[in-house]
């Protein structure tokens, strides 16, 4: 199975800051890489697909990159609706698809 | 109104079964592959079953096979997981999610349910 580890697990920010999370896979997956922003109580959102698409109707602020094994994403100017928790997923096409642990976004 | 709705959670016994359902609405459920999801606090998301668009493939998580089964209903616009043989590690929200590009095998998932919660407790 493929391993993402996501990094950091909690990052404290202000409003305005930049942001950048990173994802890490055990092997290669191509660009086939998602992004997801998760509120507690609801379901996770897309947000980054294929890696640096950006998922119609999210904010421009957020951007994704990378391919191989080394993906980033990051919100260019934090805003307070953006404090959540962040997930990455690869989605290659061998099973299973599989999650990051979680970057929690937390206001400093 | 696009969406999907879970259903069917609730608490059972170990060893014991649970059938959910996800029900579409609002887009053209036939052509987009269905997923389930589960999270929780010991294990985070974790991807758990999928299924082709048009029913042909399924694959599963290695927890959960041989125990769960994924399946739809494109008629009805419905997708199910049946999940026999619980362990009190199977209880978490259970999420349907479809996928972003129609007629299209691996991709990212758009659009979720809101869960629905299953416990497996004795």
């Amino acid at each position: 199975d493929i391993q993402m580890t996501q990094s950091p697990a909690t990052l404290s920010a202000s409003v305005g800051d930049r942001v950048t999370i990173t994802c890490r896979a055990s092997q290669s997956i191509d660009s086939w890489l998602a992004w997801y922003q998760q509120k507690p109580g609801k379901a996770p959102k897309l947000l980054i697909y294929k890696a640096s698409s950006l998922q119609s109707g999210v904010p421009s602020r957020f951007s994704g990159s990378g391919s191989g094994t080394e993906f980033t994403l990051s919100i260019s100017s934090l805003q307070p609706d953006d404090f959540a928790t962040y997930y990455c997923l690869q989605y290659n096409s061998n099973y299973p698809w599989t999650f990051g642990q979680g970057s929690k976004v937390e206001i400093k | 109104q696009v969406q999907l709705v879970e259903s069917g959670g609730g608490v059972v016994q170990p060893g014991g079964s649970l059938r959910l359902s996800c029900a579409a609405s609002g887009f053209t459920f036939s052509s987009f592959a269905v997923n389930w999801v589960r999270q929780s606090p010991g294990r985070g998301l974790e991807w758990v079953a999928f299924v082709r668009y048009d029913g042909t493939t399924t694959k599963y998580a290695d927890s959960v096979k041989g125990r769960f089964t994924i399946s739809r209903d494109n008629s009805k616009n419905t997708a199910s997981l049946q999940m026999n043989s619980l362990r009190v590690e199977d209880s978490a929200i259970y999420f349907c999610a479809k996928d972003n590009t129609p007629r299209w095998d691996h991709d990212a998932f758009d659009l979720w349910g809101q869960g629905t919660v299953v416990t497996v407790s004795s």
